[in-house]
């Protein structure tokens, strides 16, 4: 099976600009995630879909960062605008009621 | 609420030496257990999971990982470590009968050396 796909792999941003990230996930998997990954840190889940309903946002800062999962199949994750605390990999992952969590490559941001 | 705690952030090892990475996690319900890695550039991939049954759970690869609720441990072994095993090894958690966040620790870089 293809995995979760994101895109775009690297983006390097200027700060107070907005940016956008896409997530495709696996075929099926009804439940999204995205998550935030510092460096030398573990991800920190931004939020979590079900279907097309978001159903926790509680760690999304949502002053500007916001995201979308139209028909409940892709994804995307915005920041507008940017500052320098948003450099991170921002990793999305998908999952089914009997599939563990399956994650993408990731998204590294760098914002100068 | 869960947490997860990966006290060693780096762990160096010589090739085929056998290795340990430790983890404890923290919850007043029943959990999941999961160890993640993370190859170079890469993005984070199942290792093993403990869900239900034999508290010894294995991977594909070798790694092997033991449920022990006593202490609230689920460390990582494997008794002889090859080049192809440096990565970063992450430990999680999540609610069990739950579909629920998963919840990561810090992680653990595991650095193979020749």
């Amino acid at each position: 099976e293809a995995g979760v796909v994101q895109s775009p792999r690297y983006k390097i941003i200027e700060k107070k600009q907005p940016v956008a990230f896409w997530c495709n996930p696996i075929s099926g998997h009804n439940t999204l995630y995205w998550y935030r990954q510092n460096l030398g840190q573990g991800p920190e889940l931004l939020i979590r879909y079900e279907n097309e309903e978001a159903v926790d946002d509680s760690q999304l800062p949502k002053d500007r960062f916001s995201a979308e999962r139209l028909k409940g199949v892709d994804s995307t994750l915005k920041i507008q605008p940017a500052e320098l605390g948003d450099s991170a990999v921002y990793l999305c992952a998908s999952s089914s009621l009997n599939s563990p969590l399956h994650f993408g490559n990731g998204t590294r941001l760098t914002v100068t | 609420a869960q947490s997860v705690t990966q006290l060693d952030s780096q762990v160096p090892v010589f090739e085929e030496a056998p290795v340990e990475l430790r983890c404890n996690y923290s919850s007043s319900v029943s959990v999941y257990l999961f160890w993640y890695v993370q190859y170079p550039n890469q993005g984070l991939q199942l290792l093993l999971k403990y869900l239900s049954g034999s508290t010894l759970v294995e991977s594909i690869n070798g790694f092997e990982a033991e449920f022990n609720k006593s202490q609230t441990s689920f460390h990582l072994r494997k008794p002889s470590v090859h080049i192809s095993d440096t990565a970063e090894y992450f430990c999680a958690v999540s609610r069990m009968n739950r579909d629920d966040k998963i919840i990561f620790g810090k992680g653990t870089r595991l650095h193979i050396l020749p």
